[in-house]
């Protein structure tokens, strides 16, 4: 059974500072991996979405790289913002057929940035 | 440029009652997914609609029905609703299983007494 892991749960750190989320998973039979971002109260946004054939996808100060063979994945934000502060949530889909192919999250990082 | 919504938004419920979530989606998917979100629980899939027609149990469908009306409609139905189900309910869709993403609602915010 696919299970997807997130480090830390929490991280607070000063504006502009470069920082690196962590997304773990236990299956490498995967079709695909999304990063999404939820702000408090609201649903999931899609940030980027990454293939299992690529390494990487870049959008704006985001950067979130993908090794399939070791079952990690990181999302990269570059000179942070308050307005980056939210959970920022982790999910794989398996190549399974049937509910393998659902998608699978982690529980999500929790992100502050102070001004 | 809807992409998912989701009524209502907020409802209270007393223990027993019943009711149904309702969902659409205006972006020609096939298939389409009821997760709840719960403190410490993270998201977990109630039950999803791989294609128009069919519907499959997720990892915790006790509690719950569900109908894919057509294909862009997929509600979730509370027969008889229990404190345990005080939770976030998000709609989601995508192009198909496997390979693509996914697309969210804002969720509807269930609080049983």
């Amino acid at each position: 059974k696919q299970e997807v892991t997130q480090i830390p749960a929490a991280l607070s750190v000063p504006e502009g500072e470069n920082l690196v989320l962590n997304c773990s998973f236990t299956d490498s039979a995967i079709y695909n991996l999304q990063w999404f971002r939820q702000d408090p109260g609201k649903g999931l946004t899609s940030l980027l979405l990454i293939q299992s054939s690529q390494r990487e996808q870049t959008s704006g100060r985001l950067n979130a790289s993908l090794d399939k063979s070791s079952g990690r994945s990181t999302l990269y934000i570059a000179a942070s913002q308050p307005g980056d502060s939210a959970t920022y949530l982790c999910a794989v889909s398996g190549l399974g057929g049937g509910s393998q192919g659902n998608l699978i999250f982690g529980k999500g990082t929790k992100l502050s940035v102070k001004p | 440029n809807a992409g998912v919504t989701q009524t209502p938004k907020f409802q209270v419920l007393k223990t027993g009652q019943s009711m149904t979530l309702q969902c659409a989606q205006d972006m020609n998917h096939n298939s389409m997914y009821w997760y709840r979100q719960d403190p410490g629980m993270g998201l977990r899939l109630i039950y999803y609609s791989a294609s128009e027609g069919t519907t499959d149990k997720g990892e915790v469908p006790n509690g719950y029905n569900v109908s894919r009306l057509n294909k862009r409609e997929f509600s979730l139905r509370l027969e008889s609703a229990a404190p345990s189900q005080t939770s976030v309910y998000f709609c989601a869709s995508s192009g198909g299983p496997g390979p693509y993403g996914y697309t969210f609602g804002s969720g509807t915010r269930l609080t049983v007494v």
